[in-house]
C-alpha cells in the first residue's frame, strides 16, 4: 500500500497570506489527524476527521481550519499568516483499530516571511 | 489530563552500546503507548506499540514493555548502529471520548551513534 502523502513538501508564504496543505491518506483509512510540530513547541495536535467529520480539535486559533472529503482525503486551511506559524505539518492517517495508531506522512514545510 | 514524558537528550552513544530511553505517561484511562521514530527532513515513523499492560513491543531489534505499576514504557535496543540515529519519540493515544484521534508525545529526544 501507498503510504500517507502531502502535497506541497515546501512552501514559503508572507505574512498575511494565506496558505492550503493536502493529505492523502492510506488507502482505507477513514481518519486523518493533523499536527503542527515546531522546535519551541513540539508535536502540537491541531485536529482530526472521520468521514467528512471534525471530531477532535486541538487548542489553535480559528485561523487553522480543515475538511475531508468523500475520498478520505484532507485539506487544512491557514489564514491570515503570522511569522509564527512557520512549521513542520504532519498529517497521519488511522485505520482506526483498537490500538489507534496513526501513519504520518512526511510533512509539509511551511516557512512565512 | 494525558501527557508523556520522556528523558531530555541528546543521547551520544558509540556503535554497539545499549540504548534506553526513559518514558513515563498520564493517562485518565487505558491508553495505548507507541514509540515514533523520526529521521532528518522526514515525516515519523511508527517504530513500535503495545496495546495494553505487559504487552512487549519490538521492531527492528528495538524493545518496549508497558508497565502499568510504573506508568512507563521505556525504549531499549542491545547494540545500537549508525544507522539509528535520529529522534525518538514516546506517544499515548486512548482512542475514544473527547481525545479521539489524538495521540499525545513526549518532546523527543535526539539519539546520535558514532562509528
Amino acid at each position: 500500500k501507498a503510504g500517507v502523502t502531502q502535497t506541497p513538501r515546501y512552501l514559503i508564504k508572507t505574512r498575511g497570506q494565506q496558505v492550503t496543505l493536502s493529505c492523502s491518506p492510506i488507502s482505507g483509512h477513514r481518519s486523518v489527524s493533523w499536527y503542527q510540530q515546531t522546535p519551541g513547541q513540539g508535536l502540537q495536535f491541531l485536529f482530526e476527521y472521520f468521514s467528512e467529520t471534525q471530531r477532535n480539535k486541538g487548542n489553535f486559533p480559528g485561523r487553522f481550519s480543515g475538511r475531508q472529503f468523500s475520498n478520505s482525503r484532507s485539506e487544512m486551511n491557514v489564514s491570515t499568516l503570522e511569522l509564527g506559524d512557520s512549521a513542520l505539518y504532519l498529517c497521519a492517517s488511522s485505520p482506526r483499530t483498537d490500538s489507534y495508531e496513526q501513519y504520518f506522512g512526511p510533512g509539509t514545510r511551511l516557512t512565512v516571511t | 489530563g494525558n501527557s508523556v514524558t520522556q528523558m531530555e537528550g541528546p543521547v551520544t552513544l558509540s556503535e554497539e552500546a545499549f540504548l534506553t530511553i526513559n518514558c513515563t505517561y498520564t493517562a485518565t484511562g487505558y491508553p495505548s503507548l507507541f514509540w515514533y521514530v523520526q529521521y532528518p527532513g522526514e515525516g515519523l515513523q511508527l517504530l513500535l506499540k503495545a496495546t495494553k499492560a505487559d504487552d512487549k513491543g519490538s521492531n527492528k531489534g528495538f524493545e518496549a514493555t508497558y508497565r502499568k505499576e510504573t506508568t512507563s514504557f521505556h525504549l531499549e535496543k542491545g547494540s545500537v548502529q549508525v544507522s539509528d540515529s535520529a529522534v525518538y519519540f514516546c506517544a499515548l493515544s486512548e482512542g475514544g471520548g473527547s481525545t479521539l484521534g489524538r495521540l499525545y508525545f513526549g518532546r523527543g529526544t535526539q539519539l546520535t551513534v558514532w562509528p
